[in-house]
């Protein structure tokens, strides 16, 4: 069974630090990998997703990404954070036959401090 | 501009009633689904539809109900047999029902108990 794990339930960064946000999976077989960014009381918009090839994926609003195999991570990172970004991130890996059966992790919740 | 649109934004249910959550949308997808977030966790999904007059049970689907009668609309209705529905609810659709295809979001609907 598929399964996402976000070890960081809640992060505080300065406006302008870099950033990065754990994500580890358990997939059988090559995942497909999402990162979702949610603001209060609001739906979920897609950052970036990884299928295959380049390791590196570059999303929306600065955001990258990347892909070790041999870790079974996926950690999101900004070179430097926008009050902007404080927000809601949830990773998810993809189920190959549906969609909707993508598993979620529990997010992780960035605060940014002026 | 395209999209999906959620409504009410907020419902309040009585013991004992059952209320219907609306989600439609002008996307043409055709695969479409309702997610049940809870504070501090993940989405669960609980019911998905991948085209019309037919859908699946997700992970939840106890004490829920759906229809997918046309393709825009996909209602889920919260039946008194759910006992714990304070949650927000979240309806997602896909263009394909295939693993690869990005999910698009409403903006939710929060459910509480009176």
């Amino acid at each position: 069974a598929q399964s996402v794990t976000q070890p960081d339930i809640h992060i505080t960064v300065s406006e302008g630090a870099s950033l990065e946000l754990r994500c580890n999976y358990s997939y059988g077989a090559t995942p497909y990998l999402f990162w979702y960014v949610q603001s209060p009381g609001q739906g979920l918009q897609l950052l970036l997703k990884y299928f295959s090839g380049d390791t590196l994926v570059q999303g929306i609003k600065g955001f990258e990404a990347e892909f070790k195999r041999s870790q079974s991570s996926f950690n999101l990172r900004k070179p430097s954070v926008h009050w902007s970004d404080a927000a809601e991130y949830f990773c998810a890996v993809g189920a190959r036959t549906n969609a909707g059966k993508s598993t979620f992790g529990d997010g992780t919740t960035l605060t940014v401090k002026p | 501009d395209g999209g999906i649109t959620q409504s009410p934004k907020y419902l309040f249910r009585k013991e004992g009633q059952n209320v219907t959550l609306s989600c439609e949308q002008n996307l043409n997808h055709d695969a479409m689904y309702w997610y049940r977030q809870d504070p501090g966790q993940g989405l669960r999904l609980i019911y998905y539809s991948q085209i019309v007059n037919d859908f699946q049970k997700g992970d939840i689907a106890e004490g829920y109900s759906v229809s997918r009668e046309k393709k825009e609309s996909f209602p889920l209705t919260v039946t008194s047999a759910q006992k714990n529905p304070t949650a927000f609810y979240l309806c997602a659709s896909s263009r394909t029902g295939t693993g690869s295809e990005k999910l698009f979001f409403g903006s939710g609907t929060q459910l509480s108990v009176l």
